[in-house]
């Protein structure tokens, strides 16, 4: 059960369109699809906003998007915000029927 | 509203044990899968384990196979963890999280509650 593999951090200007990529393997982000990805704002409880790789739950802002090719899942934030500044984490499901998180990407708004 | 509130965190010596508690309401506890996920200081999110609607079915983490056990109440809508043999390493806030049933993702999660392991 090794964690999926995210940069440890993305910066961008606000306006400007960021990607955060999650790679993992055949047996979770390739195999299914089973991605999702959490906010987490310092000292705070974590957010869904992507769920089954593409979806957006209710009040999450359009500006977040899901995608994934093979192996690798990622997570567009477009028109960054101050407020789009926190810790990103993907998750996915695994042949084991269990879930695995990624090691988390630090998105700064510069 | 939908919520979730974890208690039963504290401090605990190496060895002991300690059972975590995940109150829900707002929401039909009975038909939702749940999880427990932790975080310890400064590092990322670590899924720990998944119970299904019923019971009937439970995955844990390989570093806490054999050590916690999921459980659920249904009657009480109420989530346990029972953690056995606690270790430095299990230090960390402690987060129940509700399934986006039929979906997958977690979709609602309580504030958590802190273990610390320590002698």
């Amino acid at each position: 059960q090794s964690a999926l593999t995210q940069p440890a951090s993305v910066s961008g200007s606000p306006g400007q369109s960021i990607t955060i990529s999650c790679t993992g393997t055949s047996s979770d982000v390739g195999g299914y699809n089973y991605v999702s990805w959490y906010q987490q704002h310092p000292g705070k409880a974590p957010k869904l906003m992507i769920y089954e790789v593409s979806n957006r739950p209710s009040g999450v802002s359009n500006r977040f998007s899901g995608s994934k090719s093979g192996n690798t899942a990622s997570l567009t934030i477009s028109g960054l915000q101050a407020e789009d500044e926190a810790d990103y984490y993907c998750s996915s499901y695994t042949s084991s029927s269990t879930r695995v998180f990624g090691t988390g990407t630090k998105v700064t708004v510069l | 509203q939908v919520q979730l509130v974890e208690s039963g965190g504290g401090v605990v010596q190496p060895g002991r044990s300690l059972r975590l508690s995940c109150a829900a309401s707002g929401f039909t506890f009975s038909s939702c899968g749940m999880h427990w996920v932790r975080q310890a200081p400064g590092k990322g999110l670590e899924w720990v384990a998944v119970i299904s609607y019923d019971g009937s079915d439970r995955y844990y983490a390989d570093s806490v196979k054999g050590r916690f056990t999921i459980s659920r109440d249904n009657s009480k809508n109420t989530l346990y963890l029972r953690m056995n043999s606690l270790r430095a390493e299990d230090t960390a806030v402690y987060y129940c999280a509700k399934d986006l049933s039929p979906h997958h993702g977690m979709d609602v999660w309580g504030q958590g509650t802190t273990v610390t392991v320590s002698s």
